[in-house]
């Protein structure tokens, strides 16, 4: 079974830092380009940032430019989030991309997980 | 404020039809692949079309979707009571070399 399990949310001040975790099983994951999607409480969801497959290319939307950074490694995903603000507060998923194109960041997202939340606040 | 705009919201009977527009521009919609989520409170969304107009496994073909232009369109037929859920289009804009969703459609049935 394709399964995706993040970890590492929590409350934090703001300025503070956090690192969250997406464990992946069931499927070839350095295959396919990954990305984090954020859902602030009665909001739709943001895409924060996306990995291919390779980890060779990164995107990030302009509001968390210069403070995430997206990586991978064997079969875990990760977000470093730096100077964290009241506004980053949201359930932070992870998400595969369906292309088995690894460079293909821009598909749509097929699996997902149950989410992690990330409260900023002092 | 998202780049993809979507009706607050749609309604219609049990078994009737709905159509959900998500309307874009060149530098999204017309060269990039549409996709659209459902999503129910407290869940993660759910990828419901990819590539336009293609089903993944297990979505029943009473969902569809089409593309013209910089414009998309999501279909439910044969509405059913578990159908009512926030329903959000999603593609990758190339201007902003990023990912976007649109403003997303309650459908109340």
């Amino acid at each position: 079974e394709v399964q995706l399990l993040e970890s590492g949310g929590g409350l934090v001040q703001p300025g503070g830092s956090l690192r969250l975790s997406c464990a992946a099983s069931g499927f070839t994951f350095g295959s396919y380009a990954m990305s984090w999607v954020r859902q602030a409480p009665g909001k739709g969801p943001e895409w924060v940032s996306a990995i291919t497959g390779s980890g060779g290319r990164t995107y990030y939307a302009d509001s968390v430019k210069g403070r995430f950074t997206i990586s991978r490694d064997k079969n875990t995903l990760y977000l470093q989030m730096n100077s964290l603000r009241a506004e980053d507060t949201a359930v932070y998923y992870c998400a595969k991309v369906e292309d088995d194109n690894g460079d293909q960041v821009g598909n749509g997202l097929d699996v997902w997980g149950q989410g992690t939340t990330v409260t900023v606040s002092s | 404020q998202s780049v993809l705009t979507q009706p607050p919201s749609v309604s219609a009977a049990s078994g009737q039809k709905v159509t959900i527009s998500c309307s874009g521009s060149t530098s999204n919609i017309r060269k990039n692949y549409v996709s659209w989520y459902q999503q129910f409170p407290g869940t993660a969304p759910k990828l419901l079309i990819y590539e336009n107009n293609k089903r993944p496994s297990g979505i029943p073909d009473r969902f569809s979707g089409s593309k013209s232009g910089t414009s998309a369109t999501l279909g439910i037929t044969g509405l059913q009571t578990g159908d009512e859920a926030d329903f959000y289009c999603g593609t990758w804009d190339n201007s902003l070399s990023g990912y976007v969703f649109g403003t997303g459609t309650k459908v109340t049935v």
